[in-house]
């Protein structure tokens, strides 16, 4: 069975900082990817950043990148110079080769970013 | 041009009502996904169909029935429903052999 585990619930965070949001994984497949989605306050699901198992090097896409640590099972999202629109729900999902290519999300964080 | 479209955004009934909430995807997938997402925000799987073809099916109630008419198609019907029910009701797309699963506007389902 896949697992996927975001200990933080909440963050708060200063504008223009640094943020990084974890996310641990469990699964038994050899092969799977690593998803993150943001999830605003209106309600949408917005795929931010992908990763593969067999990806060399970490996936970035413009601010966001994902610090893939495939040893300690760990995909953690690294946000550089926070936004205000940044505040948002943010899940950590993956999909494995067994499970037909359906999304297991972890629990989600809330982050929040102070001006 | 929106590319996963759910109706209704929102709807609200009483228990032991039957209702439908419709999905379409103009993104020429060929997979579609139904996903709950309850009050604690926790998203999880329901139904997938490739083709047509129910690929996915998550220990669902068997009052949930899902209905894929054509590949840009799923809907999702909901019969004598209980207070549980209540929760944000996501469609998304994709291709089988692909990884971005594009997700619908979702459809907030509130029983009385």
């Amino acid at each position: 069975a896949q697992k996927i585990t975001q200990t933080q619930p909440g963050m708060f965070v200063q504008e223009k900082e640094a943020v990084t949001l974890d996310c641990t994984y469990d699964t038994s497949d050899p092969s799977y990817g690593l998803f993150w989605y943001k999830q605003p306050s209106s309600g949408e699901m917005i795929f931010l950043i992908y990763q593969g198992s067999y990806d060399q090097q970490n996936a970035t896409e413009g601010r966001y990148s994902l610090n893939f640590q495939k040893a300690r099972k760990s995909a953690n999202l690294v946000i550089s110079a926070s936004q205000l629109g940044d505040s948002a729900m943010y899940f950590c999902a993956m999909r494995g080769v067994q499970g037909a290519q359906k999304l297991v999300f972890g629990q989600g964080t809330r982050l929040t970013i102070n001006p | 041009d929106t590319a996963v479209s759910q109706t209704p955004k929102y709807l609200v009934t009483q228990m032991g009502n039957d209702k439908s909430i419709k999905c379409e995807q103009n993104l020429g997938h060929d997979t579609m996904y139904w996903y709950k997402q309850d009050s604690k925000k926790f998203l999880k799987i329901m139904f997938s169909y490739n083709n047509k073809e129910l690929i996915i099916n998550e220990t669902v109630p068997n009052r949930f029935s899902p209905k894929s008419p054509d590949k840009a198609h799923l809907n999702l019907h909901i019969n004598s429903l209980e207070l549980g029910d209540s929760a944000v009701y996501f469609c998304a797309s994709s291709q089988y052999s692909g990884y971005e699963q594009y997700f619908g506007p979702g459809t907030r389902l509130t029983v009385t």
